[in-house]
């Protein structure tokens, strides 16, 4: 089975653009949580959807936003690109969202994305 | 605020050493732990998780440890190869059904 798939692989974008992630789950999964990682930190928590549905927000500005579909696939938008935006973000699946005690999130290779 | 500490920030070893990675954290309000393996430049490949009414798991020459009591867990590996060399991140499940990451171990096992 194919895991966690994530595109494009790697984006440079400049000041002030907008950029858009894409993430398929696992087949069967119909969580997704999206997660940006800065050089040398461990990853910071943005979003999670579960059937659809924002159930987590992490403490991220508005320009931030995600969607999840009916074949639980994800996106995730960022407006207004800030240098500081540059980092890998990842998307995690798992089969549930919240907090459930054996609830495993695999993640995907992640999009690298680079503000010049 | 759920804060996750992880220690030492790196780590080199021989081959054949066994190793002993440090996590703790300041919430014991916890419904699972996860370890993670990064390779540089890649995304976490998912190598034990232990509920919260767990103790320990175990996976080959991997054995982590929960004590919530203590806010600790540690992540044993045995008889070392330079394969094992990648960062190790622990995270702690939180209110949101997210993760809560350390900074991760960077480990570096020398043939």
């Amino acid at each position: 089975d194919a895991g966690v798939t994530q595109s494009p692989t790697h984006l440079i974008k400049t000041r002030g653009q907008q950029v858009t992630l894409r993430c398929s789950p696992i087949s069967g999964h119909k969580s997704v949580s999206w997660y940006q990682q800065v050089l040398g930190q461990g990853p910071q928590f943005i979003f999670q959807y579960y059937e659809k549905e924002e159930r987590g927000r992490g403490n991220f500005p508005d320009r931030f936003s995600a969607r999840q579909f009916p074949n639980y696939s994800s996106e995730l938008n960022v407006n207004a690109l800030l240098l500081g935006d540059s980092a890998l973000y990842l998307c995690a699946s798992s089969l549930s969202g919240g907090t459930l005690a054996k609830n495993i999130q695999y993640f995907g290779a992640g999009t690298r994305l680079s503000v010049l | 605020k759920q804060e996750v500490t992880q220690i030492p920030a790196a780590l080199s070893v021989p081959e054949g050493e066994n190793l002993v990675l440090n996590c703790s954290f300041t919430d014991s309000a916890i419904y699972n732990l996860q370890w993670f393996r990064q390779d540089p430049g890649k995304g976490l490949t998912s190598l034990l998780l232990i509920q919260s009414s767990q103790r320990e798991q175990t996976s080959g020459r991997l054995n982590a440890s929960l004590d919530k009591s203590s806010g600790r867990s540690t992540l044993y590996i045995a008889a070392s190869q330079p394969g094992d060399s990648a960062t190790y991140l622990c995270a702690v499940g939180g209110s949101q059904g997210n993760l809560i990451f350390g900074k991760g171990t960077k480990l570096s096992v020398k043939p």
